[in-house]
């Protein structure tokens, strides 16, 4: 149980495009939901805490504009990397929270090269 | 002021042997929970084991052991009889409430596990 699953799983992009990445818990409902960034060999780093029908709660220094997050159902949320520049590039996860402790439980994580 | 601490950057190991790896953490908050996730090369992140605040006992999974201790405010994770497939990258996190009601998980940077043959 509590599977978490993300995609896509990889993705290259050109400068300016946008890119959206799917965050589904597969067995469980979640009503939150949150957004890490890790770049190489560092730590994750909280983006943003999506609550199911309500605006995400973005993190100190993380553009709402730029990284649209929507909660639209208890198993599904996105998020949307607008007009993605170079510095964008990173590896993307994302976390459901469930279980008896309020677990979090990651997907897979989104590779993201932008050109 | 970080509040999550891993001092052990990397740590190589014999098969079969026991590991400890360490985790201090800091908070004010009475109330919070540890957690420890493994992340392999894959990059996913696998939920290991957790131990509440309140809870008497130390947490145990399997090989997973949790030494808990409250006054040094340190939640080490141990692995017993290690196996190859335990080499990755191992990351404690707290949890913690926000001021906007949320809970969040602040993690550590991580100890990289490599076990030898």
């Amino acid at each position: 149980g509590a599977v978490v699953s993300q995609h896509p799983s990889r993705v290259i992009c050109k400068s300016g495009t946008s890119v959206k990445i799917e965050c589904r818990s597969l067995d469980f409902q979640a009503t939150t939901m949150f957004w890490y960034r890790q770049f190489p060999k560092k730590s994750l780093m909280l983006m943003a805490t999506s609550n199911e029908g309500s605006k995400a709660t973005y993190e100190q220094g993380v553009e709402k504009d730029k990284f649209l997050i929507n909660h639209a159902s208890l198993t599904l949320s996105t998020l949307t990397v607008t007009s993605a520049h170079p510095e964008d590039s990173s590896f993307y996860i994302c976390s459901a929270r469930g279980g008896q402790w309020g677990t979090q439980y990651f997907g897979p994580g989104t590779r993201l090269t932008v050109l | 002021a970080q509040k999550i601490t891993q001092t052990q950057p990397g740590m190589f190991v014999q098969e079969k042997e026991a590991v400890t790896l360490d985790c201090t953490y800091d908070t004010s908050d009475p109330s919070y929970g540890l957690f420890w996730y493994k992340q392999p090369s894959s990059g996913e992140m696998i939920f290991l084991i957790y131990q509440g605040s309140y809870d008497q006992q130390n947490a145990t999974e399997g090989r997973y052991s949790l030494n808990f201790q409250k006054a040094r405010k340190s939640a080490n994770l141990v692995i017993s009889a290690s196996q190859l497939g335990d080499s990755a990258m191992y990351f404690c996190a707290m949890r913690e409430s926000t001021n906007f009601g949320n809970e969040k998980l602040t993690f550590g940077t991580g100890t990289r596990l490599t076990i030898i043959p």
